[in-house]
């Protein structure tokens, strides 16, 4: 079971970035991927999350007019598109598999397999 | 939005000895209270999820506890790999906050 990440990018601010996440080793759409970023130095930043199953998605407030994720099943992958790109956007970028262990009859959501990372640097 | 405090933000410890670090959540959160470790250059690996459910494959060295909104992560006996930045986050709603990180350096 694995998550890779495609390769690190450097844009200019203004520009888009479109970051891949390709799972394997288990059955796609019965998780979802949340992505996390984490600037230089600094701890961790929930963006949002999205659903392997259909695609639906939930954004973090902070950056949900800049961000689209999006899924293509015939390949396992899931992406991360950031719009309009500033420097404090500069950060490694982590896809993870949400799991929902259920647990004397509760749910409890976690990110147990994390990709290793994307490097995007807006300079 | 949730916040998660964590305290304190940086520790030292020798090893053999017993580390606890302290998360606290804005508002009810139910047992939804996950524990990541992250080293440097590293993706963070989950410890402890549900508040006090080891995960698979984490040393029992490791262990989680709560009282109302304050969490806690124990270590009972450190050893050299437990060296590393800790992180709490809250699974009860978006965005899933995470605290701000609790860095364990040898003494």
């Amino acid at each position: 079971v694995q998550l890779v990440q495609s390769g690190a990018e450097v844009k200019k601010p203004g520009a888009s970035v479109k970051v891949s996440c390709k799972a394997s080793g288990y059955t796609f759409s019965s998780y979802g991927i949340s992505w996390v970023r984490q600037a230089p130095g600094q701890g961790l930043e929930w963006m949002g999350w999205i659903s392997g199953y259909n695609g639906q998605t939930n954004y973090a407030e902070k950056n949900q007019t800049r961000l689209t994720m999006s899924t293509d099943a015939s390949t396992n992958t899931v992406y991360m598109e950031l719009r309009r790109l500033r420097s404090d956007d500069t950060a490694m970028y982590y896809c993870a598999r949400d799991r929902g262990t259920l647990v004397r009859g509760r749910i409890f959501d976690a990110y147990d397999i994390w990709g290793q990372g994307t490097m995007v640097t807006v300079s | 939005d949730i916040q998660m405090t964590q305290s304190p933000s940086s520790l030292s410890a020798s090893v053999g000895d017993r580390v606890t670090i302290t998360c606290r959540a804005s508002q009810s959160i139910s047992s939804l209270l996950n524990w990541y470790q992250q080293k440097p250059g590293k993706a963070p690996k989950l410890l402890i999820y549900g508040a006090t459910i080891l995960e698979s494959g984490v040393p029992s060295r490791f262990s989680g506890s709560e009282s109302g909104t304050d969490f806690t992560l124990t270590i009972s006996s450190l050893q050299p790999e437990d060296f590393a930045t800790y992180y709490c986050q809250q699974s009860y709603n978006s965005p899933k906050t995470f605290g701000q990180g609790t860095k364990l350096e040898i003494k």
